[in-house]
């Protein structure tokens, strides 16, 4: 059970160049999401999906594209790198059941280095 | 909005000491409450969680009771082990949104033998 899987695990841009961050759960979860994690500021929601076709922003949105066409699949579009988009990135997926929501399922993050 | 608030860390201890991070929480609606761990190199997993009030959620000797007067959802253990050496997180998600959830900064947890 591969759970949720994100790639690349390490990238490197330069100022201004585009990425995706690919992420993929195999567990059919309704809910995804991306966290950025920066030292002493914990994880921060860029931007969540409640299910295919349906995406919304999070607290920092700025910079970041999202789309979400399959229930598996939710990548993460860098548009134009900046320095201040340096950061370990996790991907994660949850479920609502029984009236409560569920815990989150994360990836093993990615780390991106923008110089 | 919803927030939570964790304990300053770094916190230190021996093994067998007794562990308590201190989680608060304010949030608009009925909210879930989870503590997920973070070991070195790692991603972040659950570690328990509770889904109503007076809950108590546990796993691997740490507990956490959800304390809805008080807004409170504090971790403990009775003896920590050096294999417990981690960063902690508590974190929030409200029923009727339960794509988004809210993270306190982590506590960084260093047992010493």
């Amino acid at each position: 059970n591969a759970g949720v899987t994100q790639t690349p695990k390490f990238q490197v841009l330069k100022t201004g160049q585009s990425m995706t961050l690919q992420c993929a759960q195999d567990m059919n979860h309704e809910y995804m999401s991306w966290y950025r994690q920066d030292p002493g500021m914990g994880l921060r929601l860029i931007h969540y999906s409640v299910g295919a076709g349906i995406t919304d922003q999070g607290e920092v949105p700025n910079g970041y594209n999202v789309s979400r066409s399959t229930t598996e699949d939710f990548p993460l579009r860098l548009l134009s790198a900046a320095p201040s988009q340096t950061s370990v990135y996790f991907c994660a997926s949850s479920y609502f059941f029984g009236g409560n929501t569920g815990e989150l399922f994360f990836g093993e993050g990615s780390r991106l280095t923008v110089l | 909005g919803n927030s939570v608030t964790q304990m300053e860390g770094p916190v230190t201890l021996s093994e067998e000491a007794f562990l308590t991070i201190n989680c608060t929480y304010t949030a608009t609606g009925y909210p879930s409450l989870f503590w997920y761990v973070q070991y070195p190199g790692e991603g972040l997993q659950l570690l328990l969680k509770a889904t109503k009030a007076d809950d108590k959620g546990s796993n691997k000797g740490f507990e956490a009771t959800y304390r809805k007067e008080t807004t409170s959802f504090h971790l403990e253990k009775g003896s920590v082990q050096v294999s417990d050496s981690a960063v902690y997180f508590c974190a929030l998600t409200i029923n009727t949104n339960a794509g988004k959830s809210t993270f306190g900064d982590g506590t960084t947890l260093t047992v010493k033998p």
